[in-house]
């Protein structure tokens, strides 16, 4: 089955400064590649998706990049903000008839300090 | 609207009761998933139903027993659990059309058991 790693499991950035999340996948087969958010206590909430036939993909702040042939993905988070602070995890998706799988990396904590 | 929605937001049973989860959207997706959350853990997947047809059981245990009344909604019947199954169940769904789909996740019920 798929496997996907993720680091670093913690990051402490200050305000301002960028933070870079990077994961790697297994299965070739994986062709969408979804991040979420999840704050203490609250759901996943998707931030920002990449598919397979895309290398980059970027929204204000925070981009994503897909290298199909390393199957590495990453998250960018430019300019911090403390509201950034939460578990971030990356997740390799595979399309099945008429649904799909999600495996999930281990998490990053970000914590933004002022 | 890419809300699901979920009842109770907290549960408390003892290993003896019989308690229900439930879960719906208004989306149109035909594909629902139920996924279990331990503490700094990813979401672990449990069940997946597609077109209101049982496709995924992720080899849960018995306790659990899923049921899918219409395309809207979804169910999780609990039964004698035990206090390893206490975590955060979170319901989501897609659009089952089985191309990159995107999962939304509902908030969760955060589940205690005694």
């Amino acid at each position: 089955g798929e496997n996907v790693e993720q680091h670093p499991s913690t990051l402490s950035v200050q305000e301002g400064d960028s933070a870079v999340i990077k994961c790697t996948y297994s299965d070739s087969a994986s062709n969408y590649f979804p991040w979420y958010k999840q704050e203490l206590g609250k759901r996943p909430q998707l931030i920002i998706d990449i598919r397979s036939n895309v290398g980059e993909k970027k929204d204000q702040r925070i981009a994503v990049t897909l290298n199909k042939t390393a199957k590495h993905f990453s998250l960018h988070i430019t300019e911090t903000q403390p509201e950034d602070s939460a578990v971030y995890f990356c997740a390799a998706s595979i399309s099945l008839r008429g649904y799909s799988t999600l495996t999930f990396g281990k998490g990053t904590m970000l914590l933004v300090s002022p | 609207d890419t809300e699901v929605t979920q009842t109770p937001k907290h549960l408390v049973m003892g290993m003896t009761n019989k308690k229900s989860l439930k879960c719906e959207q208004h989306m149109g997706h035909r594909a629902m998933y139920w996924y279990k959350q331990k503490a700094k853990k990813p979401p672990e997947l449990m069940f997946v139903y597609s077109y209101e047809k049982l496709s995924i059981n992720e080899s849960v245990p018995s306790r659990f027993s899923p049921e899918c009344p219409n395309s809207s909604l979804l169910n999780l019947h609990l039964h004698a659990l035990q206090p390893e199954d206490s975590a955060l169940y979170l319901c989501a769904s897609s659009q089952g059309g089985g191309l990159e789909e995107t999962q939304y996740f509902g908030p969760g019920t955060r589940l205690l058991v005694l």
